[in-house]
């Protein structure tokens, strides 16, 4: 059963405009969200986040959204530029015993020059 | 320079083989974790260690073997593995009572011959 879910394995977007990122969860309990990006050949890098009291967080180009009556969070890049050609992973942090993330699928976004 | 150094970066074995992966983290984090990532599939968790201790083994076949001999350290001990067990492994560290965030290392593109 997978909690956090990107269904958009892709998707491409000319330099300058809005890349929008889109992650759904199932888990109601999920308070704390985070965006990875990862390039080829790395291991992921944390982004952005954002936590369940909040309904928007901003860094730079970088603004989360957060939907919790729609389970729905989206990551917003304005204006896109070519080094942000890389997959993104939304996850959220869970405790099952353990305490660890649960990643979605990711998307892979590339910018067109 | 992530914090979190994996090696090989690169491996390719038999199905005979015996190899090792290995993590090592100098952030002062007390959690470590391997996660396997494969092609189109979400990061999958593997292994958890809190304060050296492993917490969660996630059904992961016997083939894999995780050792952490202390905080900073992590192997994953690997033996008879299959074709389709090829991905890019990654590591990760976290302080265990602070999960809004995971260092990761580069991974190790594994590939079974």
């Amino acid at each position: 059963d997978q909690q956090v879910k990107q269904n958009s394995p892709s998707l491409s977007v000319q330099e300058g405009r809005i890349s929008i990122l889109n992650c759904d969860y199932t888990n109601s309990m999920f308070d704390y969200f985070l965006w990875y990006k990862k390039y080829p050949a790395e291991g992921p890098t944390f982004l952005i986040s954002i936590s369940s009291i909040k309904d928007k967080n901003e860094d730079g180009r970088f603004t989360v959204f957060l939907n919790k009556s729609a389970k729905h969070l989206s990551l917003h890049i304005v204006p896109s530029q070519p080094g942000d050609s890389a997959v993104y992973f939304c996850a959220a942090p869970i405790i099952q015993g353990a305490q660890k993330l649960v990643f979605g699928q990711g998307t892979r976004l590339t910018i067109n020059p | 320079e992530t914090g979190v150094t994996q090696t090989p970066r690169h491996l390719v074995m038999g199905m005979t083989n015996k190899k090792s992966l290995k993590c090592e983290q100098h952030l002062g984090h007390n959690a470590m974790y391997w996660y396997k990532q494969s092609a189109k599939k979400p990061l999958e968790l593997m292994f958890v260690y809190n304060f050296k201790e492993q917490t969660e083994n996630n059904s992961v076949p016997s083939r894999f073997s995780p050792e952490c001999p202390n905080s900073s350290h992590l192997f994953l001990h690997l033996h008879t593995l299959q074709p389709e067990d090829s991905a890019l492994y990654l590591c990760a560290s976290s302080q265990a009572d602070r999960i809004r965030g995971y260092t990761f290392g580069s991974g190790t593109r594994l590939t079974v011959v």
